[in-house]
């Protein structure tokens, strides 16, 4: 069974930094693209960031770019997010997701149970 | 980048009934990178539809994907009690990922 497991998440002041991490287990992680997406309280889905299987390629969402650094060890099967000057409208739960193939173009087809990132003062 | 748009942003239905939902690009989407997302609340999202009409693993086949373009639907063919939830449409293009805003299905 794939399973993803987010940790990292918590309450942060206004500027700060957090890194994010999603380790999964079930799958040869370097097969596949990840994703994070965020859901502010009461909100939808916002994409935030994806690489590939490799590690060679990544895309930003355009509210974060810039201020996120999405990376990956695929020795350890570990996703990581740096998240730099964060904002008030950071605050939401963060997922990690897994792709259908080592590019992320084509959906996301395992999640984890999500983060919760707090921005206040 | 481009933007989905949604239709109707909520939908009151009965169990054993249809649902058509709408998810429309502002520009050209290969259908290669269009998906479809369930969310039930308090959960977590899952993948429905990928490629615009191949269904995911274990969905049952009361779901159906279709279009092209700039228009795709999302059928679900008779309600069952446990698909009133929201659904999202989702594509990649132009190096970036959207989401649309959502479409809830309610019980009427």
């Amino acid at each position: 069974e794939v399973q993803l497991v987010e940790s990292g998440g918590g309450l942060v002041q206004p500027g700060g930094s957090l890194r994010l991490s999603c380790t999964a287990s079930g799958i040869i992680f370097s097969s596949y693209a990840m994703s994070w997406v965020r859901q502010a309280p009461g909100k939808g889905l916002e994409w935030v960031s994806s690489i590939t299987g490799s590690g060679g390629g990544s895309s930003y969402g355009d509210s974060v770019e810039g201020r996120f650094t999405i990376s990956r060890d695929n020795s350890k099967n570990t996703l990581y997010l740096q998240m730099n000057s964060l904002r008030a409208e950071d605050t939401a739960m963060y997922y990690c997701a897994k792709g259908l193939r080592p590019t992320y173009f084509y959906g996301m087809d395992v999640w984890g149970q999500g983060t919760t990132v707090a921005v206040s003062s | 980048e481009i933007v989905l748009t949604q239709s109707p942003g909520s939908l009151s239905l009965s169990p054993g009934e249809r649902a058509t939902l709408s998810c429309r690009a502002s520009q050209s989407v290969s259908s290669d990178y269009l998906a479809w997302y369930q969310q039930i609340p308090g959960q977590t999202p899952r993948l429905l539809i990928h490629g615009a009409s191949s269904r995911a693993t274990g969905i049952p086949d009361r779901f159906s994907g279709s279009g092209s373009g700039t228009d795709f639907t999302l059928t679900i063919s008779r309600l069952e009690p446990e698909d009133f939830a929201v659904y999202y449409c989702q594509q990649y293009g132009s190096a970036r990922i959207t989401f649309g805003p959502g479409t809830k299905v309610d019980i009427k």
